[in-house]
C-alpha cells in the first residue's frame, strides 16, 4: 500500500539554524509528493510539490528533492525564522481513481528567537 | 479568487447524534475531498466527490456519507456519532479528478463529541 513516514518530532531550533525534516514513502505506481504546513488553528497550506523523480520543489526558502532511488522527499531550509513555527506534513498522491493524499504523521517545528 | 470555506468552525455534539458539515470549493474547482484529522495525527482521507458522484472512499464506515451539489459545494454527514469521531474535519478542493494535482484546504471544522 501507500504510506508516508516522517521524522519524529517535535523539533526545536534557534532562529537562522538549518532545517531538515526527513520524509520517506512507500507507493505503488509513480506518486507526486507534497509538503503541507499547518499553522496553529488553521487548515493545511501547500508549501511545495514535485511530480516526478529528481524534481525539486521550492517555496519561501524551503526546498525538497524527489529522490526515487531512496524513496525520500526531505524538506530543507537554510535559515529558519520564528514565523516558520508550525506543523509540517509530507504527503503523496497516486492517480488511481480518486486523487487522494496520503499524509505522514506530521512534524511540529518550533523556532526560538 | 475565493478560497475554500467551511462551516461551522466549531461544534459540539452528543454521542449518537447526527452532524452535517459544509464546504464551498475554491472558484473553478470541481472536485471536493474530505479528510479527518485526529489530534496530533496527519489527515486521513474519507472520500472524494467529482461531478456529484463519490469518486473514491477511504477506510471509513457507511455512517460517514456525503453530497456534492451542482455548484461543487459539498456536505459531510456523520450519523450515530461516536466519541472517536472527535476531530478536525478538513475539506479540500481541486480542479479535476484523477491527476496528480494540488488540493487546496479549508480551515476545517472542529467537531467535539461528548
Amino acid at each position: 500500500g501507500n504510506s508516508v513516514t516522517q521524522m519524529e518530532g517535535p523539533v526545536t531550533l534557534s532562529e537562522e539554524a538549518f532545517l531538515t525534516i526527513n520524509c520517506t514513502y512507500t507507493a505503488t505506481g509513480y506518486p507526486s509528493l507534497f509538503w503541507y504546513v499547518q499553522y496553529p488553528g488553521e487548515g493545511l497550506q501547500l508549501l511545495l510539490k514535485a511530480t516526478k523523480a529528481d524534481d525539486k520543489g521550492s517555496n519561501k526558502g524551503f526546498e525538497a528533492t524527489y529522490r526515487k532511488e531512496t524513496t525520500s522527499f526531505h524538506l530543507e531550509k537554510g535559515s529558519v525564522q520564528v514565523s516558520d513555527s508550525a506543523v509540517y506534513f509530507c504527503a503523496l498522491s497516486v492517480s488511481q481513481g480518486a486523487q487522494k493524499l496520503v499524509f505522514g504523521q506530521g512534524t511540529r517545528l518550533t523556532i526560538n528567537p | 479568487e475565493t478560497g475554500v470555506t467551511q462551516s461551522p468552525t466549531h461544534l459540539i455534539k452528543t454521542r449518537g447524534q447526527q452532524v452535517t458539515l459544509r464546504c464551498s470549493s475554491q472558484s473553478g474547482h470541481n472536485t471536493v475531498s474530505w479528510y479527518q484529522q485526529a489530534l496530533g495525527q496527519g489527515p486521513q482521507f474519507i472520500f472524494q466527490y467529482y461531478r456529484e458522484e463519490e469518486n473514491g472512499r477511504g477506510n471509513f464506515p457507511p455512517r460517514f456519507s456525503g453530497l456534492q451539489f451542482p455548484n461543487y459545494s459539498s456536505e459531510l454527514n456523520v450519523n450515530a456519532l461516536e466519541l472517536d469521531d472527535s476531530a478536525l474535519y478538513l475539506c479540500a478542493s481541486s480542479r479535476i479528478a484523477g491527476g496528480p494535482l494540488e488540493q487546496y484546504f479549508g480551515p476545517g471544522t472542529r467537531l467535539t463529541v461528548t
